[in-house]
């Protein structure tokens, strides 16, 4: 059982789409991260969420946590956004260790 | 800043040996965590160090372990390796082990092959 889903697990847009991943967790958390990793492996935190809505850019992250569930949208989407997209929670049922989503490969076409 | 350093990046071994990865957190970070990635598992957390103690420990074996310096840099140590254990391995630095500084700064990783 893994305790962070995300979905969907592939994701092709055109360029200038609105984009969607969603992130449902089953354990109790003390914060949400969204992780970027780009090919050949460089992973960058895009946003850490404890509770309602956080605005970086293009990017939007939002949080429900009586649903247990995130998501992080991408306005206007771009070649450059083209990434793996990754949810992971830090859970305090567990000694606050982190668990991760197996990520949403995303690919930007011009 | 210097961002988060690790080396080497880049290590070839055989089944039975043991390595020693090392991390350099960002100035003034004083926590460490490091993950395991593989095409199979996806990213796994192994342990997280803060002011050179233990605070978190994922599900890994006992041939996993790591430690922290005085300096925060840490090293985390695999012996007695076995196939399974070629992965990308990650460590990251935050401020604080948790809480609203908990922002993880990833390095670049240590590509591990165990032949």
């Amino acid at each position: 059982k893994n305790e962070v889903e995300q979905s969907p697990q592939n994701l092709t847009a055109q360029e200038g789409e609105f984009i969607t991943i969603n992130c449902s967790y089953s354990v109790g958390i003390s914060a949400l991260h969204w992780l970027q990793q780009h090919p050949g492996g460089g992973i960058v935190s895009l946003f850490m969420l404890s509770s309602g809505k956080k605005k970086h850019g293009r990017l939007i992250a939002t949080i429900n946590i009586q649903e247990k569930h995130s998501s992080l949208h991408i306005t206007a989407s771009h070649p450059r956004d083209s990434a793996v997209y990754i949810c992971a929670v830090r859970s305090w049922w567990t000694g606050n260790q982190f668990y991760f989503g197996t990520g949403t490969s995303l690919t930007v076409i011009p | 800043k210097a961002g988060v350093t690790q080396t080497p990046r880049y290590l070839i071994k055989t089944r039975g040996q043991q390595v020693t990865l090392s991390c350099s957190p960002i100035s003034g970070h004083r926590s460490v965590s490091w993950y395991q990635q593989t095409p199979g598992q996806g990213l796994q957390f192994l342990f997280e160090y803060f002011s050179e103690t233990q605070r978190n420990k994922g599900n890994f074996p006992g041939r996993f372990s790591g430690r922290q310096f005085s300096n925060s840099r840490s090293e985390m140590n695999v012996s007695t390796l076995e196939l399974g254990d070629s992965a990308l391995y990650l460590c990251a630095s935050s401020l604080s082990a948790g809480g609203p500084s908990d922002t993880q700064y990833f390095g670049p990783g240590t590509r591990l092959t165990v032949l």
